[in-house]
């Protein structure tokens, strides 16, 4: 069974860049028909997509936070990853890693059938 | 974006009711409309996707409907298990977004 466990420091001051790990067990991250991908949850937004990826390094990111989004992948660890640089509180949230289905074209389906349990990241000195 | 909005954001009922929740997408989806369930601790759990697709083992007291703008997710009659909170996600256009979700109470 598919598992995916986000790993990561629960706190990170403003203005530093917030780095999150996804471990993939039960599956390969090189499977062609997924995609992976973060989704953060806060009081105020809700649930909010940040971005995905394909095993590749093809990465699709949320617009307004491009410019500060980098996500990879480590096919030897299965793993993938999310860095957040230049955060502020606004950043505060439970991060989820999620996988996604791969459509036609190679493209992620922008549905999302497995998650992480989270991991609380809060953005404080 | 496209924004989703569900109704209601909170809903009493009890075990054995039928309960139904909406969710308004702020332009046509056609039917790329998918539930999530989530419950405190656990990961989020996909039920239905592209309307009223099942998820695997999902049981027949699931259902969703719609089109379009509107949509429905069902539940026929209530279990111990299914009181959590519902999202709502559109996967039609880039970024996907939720609604802001549905605690259902006992």
């Amino acid at each position: 069974q598919l598992r995916l466990q986000e790993s990561g420091p629960g706190l990170v001051k403003p203005s530093e860049t917030l780095s999150l790990s996804c471990t993939v067990s039960g599956g390969s991250i090189s499977d062609s028909s997924f995609h992976w991908g973060w989704i953060r949850q806060t009081p105020g937004k809700g649930l909010e997509w940040i971005g995905t990826i394909y095993y590749s390094g093809n990465t699709y990111y949320k617009l307004s936070l491009k410019s500060r989004v980098t996500m990879s992948v480590d096919t030897s660890k299965n793993q993938f990853s999310l860095n957040l640089n230049s955060v502020t509180a606004a950043d505060t949230a439970v991060y989820y890693c999620v996988r996604d289905r791969t459509g036609s074209g190679r493209l992620p389906l922008n549905w999302f059938d497995t998650w992480g349990q989270g991991t609380l990241v809060t953005v404080s000195s | 974006d496209i924004q989703m909005t569900q109704s209601p954001s909170s809903l009493s009922a009890s075990v054995g009711d039928r309960i139904t929740i909406t969710c308004r997408a702020s332009q046509s989806i056609d039917r790329y409309l998918n539930w999530y369930q989530h419950k405190p601790g656990k990961a989020p759990k996909l039920l239905i996707y592209a309307t009223s697709s099942f998820q695997s083992g999902l049981p027949s007291r699931f259902s969703g409907s719609g089109s379009g703008t509107d949509f429905t997710l069902t539940i026929s009659s209530l279990q111990p298990e299914d009181f959590a909170t519902y999202y709502c996600q559109q996967s039609y256009i880039s970024p996907p977004t939720f609604g802001q979700g549905t605690k259902l109470e006992i």
